[in-house]
């Protein structure tokens, strides 16, 4: 049973505009949540993280929303690049499982000139 | 810049040989991790270790084993090589703290002829 799960498998957005990632996630027991952006044969890369006990990050161009109730959280990219151009994953981790992330599918984020 | 290093990042080998992959990290991280990852789908986490000489299976059965016999090394081993084994393999370690990134080496891409 799949505990992260990213619906969308690819994206595409104009240079300039808001890039949005969704991620849903089934374990209530998860505490802490995190974005990775990967480029082919690269290993992934930490982009922000969000805590359970908040409902917003910040970071420069990217912020996470997280709504606990609706065990969903998503990635807002804004402006978009084309160097966002990459696989976005979502992982998520619960304290009292040692903090072990579990990762979704990915989303394939394309963004054009 | 995250400082774990994998080796090699690329391997073709023929069926049945036993193969290590190498995986070390310089930032005194207690917490490593194996993933690996098939094109397009999420990363399975296969194994980890929180310490010298503790080492656990993840999520997702594997034919591989690993060791930790020093923090900074954790290599994994497979006895006999086959093509199911194809794959990427993602190297990660972390912090002792619950809620922290991992950090992800460049990968190793197997190939199994």
């Amino acid at each position: 049973d799949q505990q992260v799960k990213q619906n969308s498998p690819s994206l595409s957005v104009q240079e300039g505009r808001i890039s949005i990632l969704n991620c849903d996630y089934t374990n209530s027991m998860f505490d802490y949540f995190l974005w990775y952006k990967k480029y082919p044969a690269e290993g992934p890369t930490f982009l922000i993280s969000i805590s359970s006990i908040k409902d917003k990050n910040e970071d420069g161009r990217f912020t996470v929303f997280l709504n606990k109730s609706a065990k969903h959280l998503s990635l807002h990219i804004v402006p978009s690049q084309p160097g966002d151009s990459a696989v976005y994953f979502c992982a998520a981790s619960a304290g009292n499982q040692g903090g072990k992330l579990i990762f979704g599918q990915g989303t394939e984020l394309s963004v054009k000139p | 810049e995250a400082d774990i290093y994998q080796t090699p990042r690329y391997l073709v080998i023929g069926t049945g040989k036993k193969i290590t992959l190498e995986c070390s990290q310089t930032m005194g991280h207690d917490k490593m991790y194996w993933y690996q990852q098939d094109p397009g789908m999420e990363l399975h986490l296969i194994h980890y270790s929180y310490g010298v000489n503790s080492t656990e299976k993840g999520d997702l059965s594997s034919e591989s084993t690993v060791s930790r016999i020093r923090t900074e090394h954790f290599p994994l081993t497979l006895e006999s090589a086959r093509p199911s084994h194809t794959s990427q393999y993602l190297c990660a370690s972390s912090s002792q703290n619950l809620n922290t990134e991992a950090f992800f080496g460049q990968g190793t891409r197997l190939t199994v002829v």
